[in-house]
């Protein structure tokens, strides 16, 4: 199985910061990585997929980068509606496997 | 407007089998991937396998054994069957599709998700 580990876990930002999340993959998986927001009770919402492709109206302050093992998702001024989980999830090999995700919240 | 909307029972008991169903509106039932994935305090988010319009599945290997996974086209459906459960599969259980891009395979859309607390 490919692994993805997320780092941080959680992190506290202001609004209007820049916030940066991080994904490794236990190999190379080309620009096969997506990410994901969560929110408390809700699904996930498929934010950008192909590494750094935005999903059709998803606010352009996200945006992704990376290929290989390393990925970043970036949020490049933090506003409220942004306090949620954050997963990244790979489809290069046939077990599709998600992160353990990163929390964001206001500090 | 595609939506999915999961259906079934909230509380199995050990041992027992969980049936779930995943109801598709808004969308062509052609080329339409199912997911199912499941979401656990101790596992994540966890990708059971994915059924096709045609029936064509495939699953994660370790669970391969306890699922099962169908449609019914005619009525918009996919089905999951788990078997032999234990509490460590209590979980919220998605059903999402699957879409493909440049190869890039992610999901799109997702059910609202389905609690399934395994308790006798």
């Amino acid at each position: 199985d490919i692994q993805m580990t997320q780092s941080p876990s959680s992190l506290f930002a202001s609004v209007g910061d820049r916030v940066a999340v991080t994904c490794r993959a236990s190999q190379s998986i080309t620009n096969y990585l997506n990410w994901y927001q969560q929110k408390p009770g809700k699904a996930p919402k498929l934010l950008i997929y192909g590494a750094s492709t935005l999903q059709s109206g998803v606010p352009s302050r996200f945006s992704g980068s990376g290929s290989g093992t390393d990925f970043t998702l970036t949020i490049s001024s933090l506003e409220p509606e942004d306090i949620a989980t954050y997963y990244c999830q790979q489809s290069f090999s046939a077990l599709w496997t998600f992160g353990r995700g990163t929390k964001v919240e206001i500090k | 407007q595609v939506q999915l909307q999961e259906s079934g029972p909230g509380l199995v008991k050990p041992s027992e089998t969980l049936s779930l169903t995943c109801t598709v509106s808004g969308a062509s039932m052609s080329d339409f991937s199912c997911n199912w994935i499941r979401q656990s305090a101790g596992k994540g988010l966890e990708w059971i396998g994915r059924v096709s319009s045609t029936g064509t599945t495939h699953h994660n290997p370790s669970l391969k054994s306890r699922v099962t996974m169908s449609v019914d086209a005619s009525k918009n459906q996919f089905f999951l069957k788990f078997s032999s459960l234990t509490a460590a599969d209590t979980a919220v259980y998605f059903c999402a599709r699957a879409f493909m891009v440049r190869g890039v395979i992610g999901f799109d859309y997702w059910g609202q998700g389905m609690l399934v607390t395994v308790s006798s």
